[in-house]
């Protein structure tokens, strides 16, 4: 099955600075990786995603790259403000494809004023 | 369009019981997967139904139990709580598969004593 490692674990950075946050995989057949931001007391929700064809995806201030050959896939988020203070998740499918994802160990990143 | 939602939010058992949790999907979305968040094990995956069939299974014991309705609403169930089940459940909801993204409810608190 597939393993998914992501590093920092906390991650604390200055309002305005940027924050990057790596995830590997194991599984070469991984083409779908979603990062999720969960905020205290709510579900994960999902801030951005890559898919294999492509290696890099922005929206506004997050963006997302993916090394299919190193197997690693990263988050960016420049010019960082309180509400971006949350736990940080990365993902890839169980099985290479489809049906259920494994989840890296989440990154707490926090934004000091 | 609504969330998913979860009910209920919040749950006390005591150790030998069992517990049953629902999740409404968004509308139009007949994937439902289970997820189980703990701060040493982090998200990890329960099981995943589409269509009333369950598609796939996590590694977890059998005292864990699911299944899906004709109206895509889903219930999961817990027998013989130990106190190890203690977590947050999160519930997520998608179209169909693959790798579309997988939308997550706010997740059912569940303490046992």
């Amino acid at each position: 099955g597939e393993n998914v490692e992501q590093h920092p674990s906390t991650l604390s950075v200055q309002e305005g600075d940027s924050a990057v946050i790596k995830c590997t995989y194991s599984d070469s057949a991984s083409n779908y990786f979603p990062w999720y931001k969960q905020e205290l007391g709510k579900g994960p929700q999902l801030i951005i995603d890559i898919r294999s064809n492509v290696g890099e995806k922005k929206d506004q201030r997050i963006a997302v790259t993916l090394n299919k050959t190193a197997k690693h896939f990263s988050l960016h988020i420049t010019e960082t403000q309180p509400e971006d203070s949350a736990v940080y998740f990365c993902a890839a499918p169980l099985r290479g494809g489809a049906d259920g994802l494994t989840f890296g160990k989440g990154t707490h990143l926090i934004i000091q004023p | 369009k609504a969330g998913v939602t979860q009910t209920p939010r919040y749950l006390i058992k005591t150790r030998g019981q069992q517990v049953t949790l629902s999740c409404s999907p968004i509308s139009g979305h007949r994937s439902v997967s289970w997820y189980q968040q703990t701060p040493g094990q982090g998200l990890q995956f329960l099981f995943e139904y589409f269509s009333e069939t369950q598609r796939n299974k996590g590694n977890f014991p059998g005292r864990f139990s699911g299944r899906q309705f004709s109206n895509s609403r889903s219930e999961m169930n817990v027998s013989t709580l130990e106190l190890g089940d203690s977590a947050l459940y999160l519930c997520a909801s998608r179209t169909s598969g693959g790798r579309e993204t997988q939308y997550f409810g706010p997740g059912t608190r569940l303490l046992v004593l």
